[in-house]
C-alpha cells in the first residue's frame, strides 16, 4: 500500500523568505501527487499536483513543487512567503486510477513577521 | 458556484450518544466521499459513494459508523454510538467524475469538528 510522509511537523519561516516542505512517499509505480492547504476552520485546497511529464509544477498562490522519483520525493517550495500561507499543508498520493487519496501527517506552516 | 457545505460545523456529544453529520456536495458532483481527520493527523477516507451507490466502505467501522447518500445527491454520516475515540474533524469531498477525463478533482467542505467526553 501506498504511503506519504511529512517529516516536519512545525515550521516557523520569517514572511518574505524562502519555504520548501518535505514529502516522501512510498508507491510502486509513478503515483501521482499532490500538496493540499488547510487553513484553520477551512476544508482542503488543492494547491497543486503531478501525474507526469515535466518534474516541475507549478501551482496556485506562487508555490511549486519538484517531482524526483529517485528520491521517491515530491518538495513543495514558494520563493518568498507571505502572512496569508500560515496553514496546515498536506501532501497526499493516489492509487493511480482509483481517486483514493492517501495524505500524510501534515506540516503546520507558522509565518513570523 | 457554491462550494460543498456541510453541518453542523461544530458538535459536542457525551461517549455512548449518537451523532449524524450531514454534507450537500457541489451541484452534478457524481463522488461523495467522507473523509476523518484526527488532531495531529491526515485526512483518512472513510467511504466514498458514486452516484448513490458505495464504491469503497473498507475503512468505515461498520459496528458503529453508518452513511447513505440517498437519491445520489446529499449524504449523512452516522456514529452510534460515539467513543472517545471519535473526536475528529468529519469532512466530506465531492468529484464530478467526468467520464475520460484524466483526474477529477476533490473539492473539500469545512468539515464539522466532533468532540466527544
Amino acid at each position: 500500500a501506498q504511503s506519504v510522509t511529512q517529516p516536519d511537523i512545525h515550521i516557523t519561516v520569517s514572511e518574505g523568505a524562502s519555504l520548501e516542505l518535505r514529502c516522501n512517499y512510498s508507491y510502486g509505480a509513478t503515483p501521482y501527487l499532490f500538496w493540499y492547504v488547510q487553513s484553520p476552520g477551512q476544508g482542503l485546497q488543492l494547491l497543486l499536483k503531478y501525474f507526469s511529464g515535466d518534474t516541475l509544477v507549478q501551482g496556485i498562490k506562487g508555490f511549486e513543487a519538484e517531482f524526483k522519483r529517485s528520491q521517491s520525493s515530491f518538495n513543495l517550495r514558494k520563493p518568498s512567503v507571505h502572512w496569508s500561507d500560515a496553514a496546515e499543508y498536506f501532501c497526499a498520493v493516489e492509487d493511480f486510477g482509483n481517486e483514493k487519496l492517501t495524505f500524510g501527517t501534515g506540516t503546520r506552516l507558522t509565518i513570523i513577521p | 458556484e457554491a462550494g460543498v457545505a456541510q453541518s453542523p460545523r461544530y458538535k459536542i456529544i457525551e461517549k455512548r450518544q449518537s451523532v449524524a453529520f450531514w454534507c450537500n456536495p457541489i451541484s452534478g458532483h457524481a463522488t461523495l466521499y467522507w473523509y476523518q481527520q484526527i488532531l495531529g493527523q491526515g485526512p483518512k477516507l472513510l467511504i466514498q459513494f458514486q452516484n448513490n451507490g458505495v464504491v469503497d466502505d473498507s475503512q468505515l467501522p461498520k459496528d458503529r459508523f453508518s452513511a447513505e447518500r440517498l437519491k445520489g445527491v446529499d449524504s449523512t454520516l452516522k456514529i452510534q454510538p460515539a467513543k472517545l475515540e471519535d473526536s475528529a474533524v468529519y469532512l466530506c469531498a465531492s468529484s464530478l467524475d467526468k467520464w475520460g477525463q484524466e483526474y477529477n478533482e476533490q473539492f473539500f467542505g469545512p468539515g464539522t469538528r466532533l468532540t466527544v467526553l
